[in-house]
């Protein structure tokens, strides 16, 4: 296992497009994290998972974005129809229950709204 | 609602200066802490982790203190050196992760 992955590493795209992003988690765990992160800004939390069951989802999300986790593997992250201020680092975290022995993140996905 | 503050916001030094890097947070609840190291543009590296009943922690040149009661943390960087510049988060966990804003350091030669 090589750790979290993230898939695409960048993406750019005109505003009004819908992006996709990918995150595989570490197998063994079975919480899976999004958190969006600004220039000069802490990751903020988006949504979590245990399993294939969302269990919070930040007061922040518009609902242009929606995220899946279906077999309790990997999960997608989508925005819908895009805007400027979407532009950001997508990080994906995944952990042991709580956290307690600790997240692994992954490398992130650079988005880009033109 | 849980908040975590980071100090200084950024720091500037030459190499070989032993460093301090003060986190604290609101909610002493918390399941542990853990610090994190972001290179420009890239994800987060884990850099060590206390688990709430441990009062610190080491790996090298970096020692890492918890103060639960206090809601207080340190990271002390031995001996710095320029491959040390990077961002630092602090980060807490209660159920999920709450991050500070980073110190960002810089270490010239």
């Amino acid at each position: 296992d090589t750790g979290v992955s993230q898939d695409p590493r960048h993406k750019i795209t005109k505003r009004g497009q819908n992006v996709t992003f990918r995150c595989d988690p570490i197998s063994e765990h079975n919480r899976l994290y999004w958190y969006r992160q600004t220039l000069g800004q802490g990751p903020e939390f988006l949504t979590y998972f245990q399993n294939e069951a969302q269990l919070e989802k930040s007061r922040l999300l518009s609902d242009r974005f929606s995220a899946e986790r279906p077999k309790g593997s990997f999960s997608t992250l989508e925005i819908q129809r895009t805007e400027q201020g979407d532009s950001a680092m997508y990080l994906c975290a995944s952990s042991l229950e709580t956290g307690y022995y600790g997240y692994t993140f992954g490398s992130g996905t650079r988005l880009t709204v033109v | 609602k849980q908040e975590v503050t980071q100090i200084p916001a950024a720091l500037s030094v030459p190499e070989g200066e032993n460093l301090v890097l003060n986190c604290s947070f609101t909610d002493s609840a918390i399941y542990n802490l853990q610090w994190f190291r972001q290179d420009p543009g890239k994800g987060l590296t884990s850099l060590l982790l206390i688990q709430s009943s441990q009062r610190e922690q080491t790996s090298g040149r970096l020692n890492a203190s918890l103060d639960k009661s206090s809601g207080r943390s340190t990271l002390y960087i031995a001996a710095s050196q320029p491959g040390d510049s990077a961002t630092y988060l602090c980060a807490v966990t209660e159920g999920r992760l709450y991050f500070g804003r980073g110190t960002q350091l810089t270490v010239w030669p």
